[in-house]
C-alpha cells in the first residue's frame, strides 16, 4: 500500500542551524509528494511539493527534492529560524481522487 | 489565498449528544472535501471524502452512521458526530479541494476543531 515515513521528533534545534527531517515513501504508481507545515495553534499548509522524479520544490527557506530512486523527500534548510518552529508532515498523493496520505509529523523546536 | 474555515473552534459536549462542526471554503467553490481526525502526536487519518451533491465515501473502519458528513453546497460541509463518546474525543480537521482546470487539485486545510467529550 501507500504509506510515509519520517522521521520522529521532537527535533530541537539553535537558530542559525541547518535542519534535515527525514522522510521516504512507499507507493504505488508515481505519487505527488508534500510537505506541510502546521504552526501552533494553526491549521496546516501547504510548504512545497514536487510531483516528478527529480523534481526540487522550495519554498521559504526550505527545499525538498523528489528521489524516486531512494523514495525519499527529504526537507532541508540552511538556517532555521524561531519563527519555524512547528509540526513538518510529509505526505504523499496518488491518482486523481486527490486523496493525501500523511506521515506522522515532526515537531521542531528551534532556540534562539 | 484560498481560505476554509471551520466552526466551532472547540466544543465540549456531554456522551451521548450530537455535535455538528462545519467546514466551509470562503473564496472558493470546493466540489470535494475531506475530514480527518488527529490523534495527540500522530498524524492525520483520512476519516472521509466529502462530495457536493452525492454520498460520501468512508474510510475503512470508519463508522458511517457515527459520522455523518453532508456536502450541503459548493462551499459547506459538516461532520455530525453522533451519540459522541469519550473515545470520540479528538481534533477534526477538514480540507477543501481547489481545482484549476484538469489535473491534481491542491488541498486547503481548515483551522480544526477541538471535540471534547465528556
Amino acid at each position: 500500500g501507500n504509506s510515509v515515513t519520517q522521521m520522529e521528533g521532537p527535533v530541537t534545534l539553535s537558530e542559525e542551524a541547518f535542519l534535515t527531517i527525514n522522510c521516504t515513501y512507499t507507493a504505488t504508481g508515481y505519487p505527488s509528494l508534500f510537505w506541510y507545515v502546521q504552526y501552533p495553534g494553526e491549521g496546516l499548509q501547504l510548504l512545497l511539493k514536487a510531483t516528478k522524479a527529480d523534481d526540487k520544490g522550495s519554498n521559504k527557506g526550505f527545499e525538498a527534492t523528489y528521489r524516486k530512486e531512494t523514495t525519499s523527500f527529504h526537507l532541508e534548510k540552511g538556517s532555521v529560524q524561531v519563527s519555524d518552529s512547528a509540526v513538518y508532515f510529509c505526505a504523499l498523493s496518488v491518482g486523481r481522487d486527490d486523496k493525501i496520505i500523511f506521515g506522522k509529523g515532526t515537531r521542531l523546536h528551534i532556540l534562539p | 489565498g484560498a481560505v476554509v474555515s471551520q466552526h466551532p473552534s472547540r466544543v465540549i459536549c456531554k456522551s451521548g449528544t450530537s455535535v455538528k462542526i462545519e467546514c466551509r471554503s470562503l473564496d472558493f467553490q470546493a466540489t470535494t472535501m475531506f475530514w480527518y481526525r488527529q490523534f495527540p502526536k500522530q498524524s492525520l487519518m483520512l476519516m472521509a471524502t466529502s462530495n457536493e451533491g452525492s454520498k460520501a465515501t468512508y474510510e475503512q473502519g470508519v463508522e458511517k452512521d457515527k459520522f455523518l458528513i453532508n456536502h450541503a453546497s459548493l462551499t459547506l460541509s459538516t461532520l455530525t458526530v453522533t451519540s459522541a463518546h469519550p473515545e470520540d474525543s479528538s481534533f477534526y480537521i477538514c480540507s477543501a479541494v481547489l481545482r484549476g482546470g484538469a489535473g491534481l487539485g491542491e488541498q486547503y486545510f481548515g483551522p480544526g476543531t477541538r471535540l471534547t467529550v465528556t
